[in-house]
This record gives structure tokens, C-alpha cells and sequence, in this order.
């Protein structure tokens, strides 16, 4: 089954204590991007990645790293979490040549 | 980011038409899109349609685009309560970036 798969699904961490989130493809897509959803802001970009070894910085990127050393894998890190991190974290990827971009279920991620 | 606006909340009975609006700013949007998130899940892609259309009609969905006005919408026929859910609108602002609309939350009343 063609998916967008992210683990963990759910995360309670502390301030501070680094932390990645692992976000993996089956479709051999090209794009991949991370968002973050806050309730009355609907999604804003994070990060984005065009292909192997090529990422760049979405609307929100303060805070996070991204990689992208395997096509199908793209994980978001947090170096030093803060509760403003506190969110509802989307992966998604497309290919090239296709406007649709397919998200995955999500990790909903509490920093205290 | 651009700004994509819709109305937060739309209830509607079951077996009616459920018609969600959005405005966005950017007139060089090439894509706009109609995501779908139910609870605890992630977005599904409903529909999208490219900016040189009208209108995109796939069974029970029809998006209609005024591009004058800068104005989408979607209308789900026949509105069932597992249509119940949030609705996004979005539009492609390149660089692989999607820009989203706060969400609708419509709620279909049995």
C-alpha cells in the first residue's frame, strides 16, 4: 500500500531532551516536507526536501533540523525542544511531476 | 505566507448540500486543493483542480473557481455524517510549500 508513514505517533518529552521524529515514504516520490498544525493557523511549512541531500527552509523552520540522506526517508529533529514546539506535526511527499502531495497520519507531539 | 481565509464552523443536515467557501491572495496559484482531516487523523486529499478551471466535479464533490475573485469552494451533495470532519482549503505556493487555510469544521446533524 502506497503511504506516508511517521513514528512516533505520539510523543511526551521534556524541554531540552533532543528528539527526532522519522517520517518515511513508499512511493519513491522526489518532494518531501514536513508541517506543523496550531489550532487558528491550519498548517505552515517547515522544512522541505526537492530530493536526496537537498532540503531547504519552509515558513517555520526556527527550532528544527531536517535530512534527507535516503529518498524515502525524511526525520525532523529537534535539538533542544521547547513547549512552543508543542504541536501536531505532518509529513508529506509528491513526486516531481504531480501537484499532489500525500500527508501522513500525523504525530502529535507535547513538550513540558 | 499567503493568506487562504474560510469560516471556521458549518453544520448542515444530513441529505442536504454542504457548500464550504474559501478566499485566498495569490492570483498565480497554480493549484488550489480541498484537503479532509477527520479526528486523529492525518489529511486526505479530497480534490484539487488548476487554475485554467472553472469547475471540477468528482461524484458527490463540485469545486467551483472564481479566479476574479479569488474564491473557491466545495459543495458535497447529499452530505452524509461521515462527511463530518474538517475541511482545508489550499493553494500551491511553490517550493514545495502548500499554503492551508484554518480548516472548516462541518457537522452533519442526523
Amino acid at each position: 500500500e502506497a503511504q506516508v508513514t511517521q513514528n512516533p505517533r505520539y510523543l511526551i518529552t521534556v524541554t531540552g531532551k533532543k528528539l527526532t521524529v522519522t517520517c518515511s515514504q513508499n512511493m519513491n516520490h522526489e518532494y518531501m516536507s514536513w508541517y506543523r498544525q496550531d489550532p487558528g493557523l491550519g498548517l505552515r511549512q517547515i522544512y522541505y526536501s526537492m530530493n536526496v541531500e537537498v532540503t531547504d527552509k519552509g515558513d517555520v523552520p526556527e527550532g528544527y533540523k531536517v535530512s534527507r540522506k535516503e529518498k524515502r526517508n525524511f526525520p525532523l529533529i529537534l535539538e533542544s525542544p521547547s513547549p512552543n514546539q508543542t504541536s501536531l506535526y505532518f509529513c508529506a511527499s509528491r513526486r516531481t511531476a504531480s501537484y499532489e502531495q500525500y500527508f501522513g497520519p500525523g504525530t502529535r507531539l507535547t513538550v513540558t | 505566507g499567503e493568506d487562504v481565509e474560510q469560516s471556521l464552523f458549518l453544520s448542515v443536515r444530513e441529505g442536504d448540500s454542504s457548500v464550504i467557501n474559501c478566499t485566498y491572495t495569490d492570483s498565480s496559484s497554480t493549484y488550489l486543493y480541498w484537503y479532509k482531516q477527520e479526528p486523529g487523523a492525518g489529511l486526505q486529499l479530497l480534490t484539487y483542480i488548476f487554475s485554467n478551471m472553472d469547475m471540477k466535479q468528482d461524484q458527490r464533490l463540485t469545486v467551483l473557481l472564481n479566479k476574479k475573485d479569488k474564491h473557491l469552494s466545495l459543495r458535497i451533495a447529499d452530505t452524509q455524517t461521515g462527511d463530518s470532519a474538517i475541511y482545508f482549503c489550499a493553494e500551491y505556493g511553490g517550493a514545495n510549500n502548500l499554503f492551508f487555510g484554518t480548516g472548516t469544521r462541518l457537522t452533519v446533524i442526523p
